[in-house]
């Protein structure tokens, strides 16, 4: 079973506008975090946000913010007031706990292109 | 720059050959992870080390890949014998292990090309 889902290949969105990004998760561990980062043409890996499973708010970080919805396993990125530089790829990831590492497990990512 | 450094940036080979990719994680971390890009998909793990000790090989191919974490010097990751699906990006990321937020410090890859 794919531990990180993130169904949306593609996104469009307009310049200014709000957008979301869904993510969903599988795990049985209690105790997990939640990435996002993004991965413009230049290829480098950007960390974006973080959710704890345990945190009891949803995440922000300036423009971006993490719909965290527990019982549905998922983690939304959401993107507020979209700008050109927007464009890129958002991977999903997840850390459990219960290896006592910081591996990190991806989704297969969500092509983000924002247009003027 | 203090961040975690790559190289090379960029590298071909011929199918046959060897590939070194080596990754300094940033200052003060003693945890490297590589992962692998092939494209137009997500980062899939490949393995995790610290100093002198490989922790997690789950992600590693059986044959031809190998890594290491020297006391001194870089984390290397050797792939032997290189065959075309072995293009891809290849990332290294390190964290200090103290699992605050476990974020993971990316470098900014190594990309293969193999002929």
């Amino acid at each position: 079973a794919q531990k990180i889902t993130q169904t949306q290949p593609g996104m469009f969105v307009q310049e200014k506008e709000a957008v979301t990004l869904d993510c969903t998760y599988d795990t049985s561990d209690p105790s997990y975090g939640l990435f996002w980062y993004k991965q413009p043409s230049s290829g480098e890996m950007i960390f974006l946000i973080y959710q704890g499973s345990y945190d009891q708010q949803n995440a922000t970080e300036g423009r971006y913010s993490l719909n965290f919805q527990k019982a549905r396993k998922s983690a939304n990125l959401v993107i507020s007031a979209s700008q050109l530089g927007d464009s890129a790829m958002y991977f999903c990831a997840m850390r459990e706990a219960r290896y006592l590492t910081d591996k990190l497990i991806f989704g297969t990512g969500t092509r983000l292109q924002v247009f003027p | 720059n203090a961040g975690v450094m790559q190289n090379p940036r960029h590298l071909v080979r011929r199918r046959g050959q060897e590939a070194r990719l080596r990754c300094s994680p940033m200052k003060g971390h003693s945890h490297v992870y590589w992962y692998r890009q092939l494209p137009e998909e997500g980062l899939k793990f490949m393995v995790y080390l610290q100093k002198e000790n490989i922790i997690d090989e789950s992600g590693m191919p059986k044959e031809r890949f190998s890594a290491e974490f020297p006391k001194e010097g870089p984390s290397i990751l050797r792939i032997q014998q290189v065959v075309r699906g072995d293009s891809a990006a290849y990332f290294c990321a390190s964290s200090s292990g103290l699992k605050n937020t476990g974020e993971l410090f990316f470098g900014e890859g190594s990309r293969l090309t193999v002929l």
